[in-house]
């Protein structure tokens, strides 16, 4: 059972705009969020997270929203340039599990 | 800094044969971890280990095996390879002290004909 999902498998956004990707999650165990990113023929690398005792967290151009009611998050990239331009998988665990769940992707195009 | 190194990069094996996936880290860190990406899906948990001598099951462990005799590296072994096993394998490590931030190798791709 998929209890990470990323319903958008592509996004295509205008260099200077804002980039928002979405996360809906089933667990309600879950209380640590992660992002990674991934550009082709490497690994994914870890961006930005958030714990499930806030509901926002910035780093840079880089925001983590995190709605627990709606088991929902974001990621907002503000603003998006071509170098951001790669796949974004969706992460969360639960407590001690070592079992981290990854949604299956959204890949990001940023247009000169 | 080498980070996490896989290796090989990439191979195909035929059905029934076995092979060995390398995996070496050189940041000290406690926890280890393989990963199975199929198209279009997330990534999946084969195995982990939380140091030397100690591993165990992660979501989809059938058909694999681990051993982590060193903090370094930590092997993942094919014995009878099936088309399922078609896939990219990620190989990451992590602290204890953090271990949902994880460093990733760059993966090796799989394709079992």
């Amino acid at each position: 059972d998929q209890q990470v999902k990323q319903n958008s498998p592509s996004l295509s956004v205008q260099e200077g705009r804002i980039s928002i990707l979405n996360c809906d999650y089933t667990n309600s165990m879950f209380d640590y969020f992660l992002w990674y990113k991934k550009y082709p023929a490497e690994g994914p690398t870890f961006l930005i997270s958030i714990s499930s005792i806030k509901d926002k967290n910035e780093d840079g151009r880089f925001t983590v929203f995190l709605n627990k009611s709606a088991k929902h998050l974001s990621l907002h990239i503000v603003p998006s340039q071509p170098g951001d331009s790669a796949v974004y998988f969706c992460a969360a665990s639960a407590g001690n599990n070592n079992d981290m769940r990854f949604g299956a992707g959204t890949r990001l195009t940023v247009k000169p | 800094n080498a980070g996490v190194t896989q290796t090989p990069k990439f191979r195909i094996l035929k059905i029934g044969q076995s092979m060995t996936l390398q995996c070496t880290q050189d940041m000290n860190h406690n926890y280890m971890y393989w990963y199975r990406q199929d198209p279009g899906m997330g990534l999946k948990l084969i195995y982990y280990s939380v140091g030397a001598g100690i591993t165990d099951k992660g979501e989809v462990p059938n058909g694999y095996n681990v051993s982590r005799s060193t903090t370094e590296d930590f092997p993942l072994r094919l014995e009878l390879a099936a088309p399922s096993q078609t896939s990219v394998y990620f190989c990451a490590s992590s602290y204890r002290q953090a271990k949902n931030i994880q460093y990733f190798g760059a993966g090796t791709r799989l394709s079992v004909l």
